[in-house]
């Protein structure tokens, strides 16, 4: 069982918004502005897509967007392009002790 | 740019070690702003982080798995390397090396390719 809590999967059609939740605890998501989120393509290695909670990395599209309240937080993907299917992950900063938590992952498909 | 490298035996039998090598080239691992860490993937399931190193060696371990797992460094060779001692089936998965800053631990980038470890007598 995962540290953080994801839906295994959404959908969305081309150029809808789709939003995916991470659920955290006041001991990760909810004590640090240390969220990232992760797309990973099958047979890829995962690609940071924001950071900090809301940051995106340079070369990341704005249509990736992250925002947080409280222990959760949201990775939302407007626009929706077929390029976007993939699995999304959240990871957390969790103290001295836990250190790094990953969610268990969200399939996002594309129809 | 900074890219890593995992390198070690595909296949690994139950009880035995499995060892691993992340290769850094672009970078120092010597660096005071960067955990160097180890993340698995197990066939069509999530990542599961399993420990990061500080250049000075300092170690974090995933709970769940300490006890088991050991990370060291080699600054000479500009390496890290991960032991898992005592593997079982479940320890199969697709292991990556990545790097995260200290002053934004969450953040893994980059990540190295993967590589495939099968336990399997």
């Amino acid at each position: 069982q995962s540290a953080l809590t994801q839906p295994a999967s959404v959908s969305g059609s081309p150029g809808q918004s789709i939003t995916i939740s991470c659920i955290g605890a006041s001991t990760d998501v909810g004590s640090y502005k240390l969220v990232s989120w992760y797309q990973q393509h099958p047979g890829k290695a995962p690609k940071l897509m924001i950071y900090e909670d809301t940051k995106r990395p340079s070369g990341v599209s704005n249509r990736f967007s992250g925002s947080k309240s409280g222990n959760t937080a949201s990775l939302t993907i407007s626009g929706l392009q077929a390029e976007d299917e993939a699995d999304y992950y959240c990871c957390s900063y969790a103290g001295t002790s836990t250190f790094v938590v990953f969610g268990g992952g969200t399939k996002l498909t594309v129809l | 740019q900074l890219q890593l490298q995992e390198s070690g035996p595909g296949l690994v039998k139950p009880s035995e070690t499995l060892s691993l090598t992340c290769t850094v080239s672009g970078g120092s691992i010597s660096s005071s702003s960067f955990y160097w860490g180890w993340i698995r993937q197990p066939p069509g399931k999530g990542l599961e982080w399993i420990g990061s190193i500080y250049y000075i060696g300092s170690t974090y371990y995933n709970p769940s798995l300490k006890g088991r797992v050991t990370i060291s460094l080699d600054t000479s060779k500009n390496h890290f390397s991960l032991e898992v001692n005592s593997v079982t089936a479940a320890d199969t998965a697709v292991y990556y090396c990545a790097r995260h800053p200290t002053y934004s631990t969450s953040s893994v980038d980059p990540w190295g390719q993967g590589t495939l470890v099968t336990v399997s007598s």
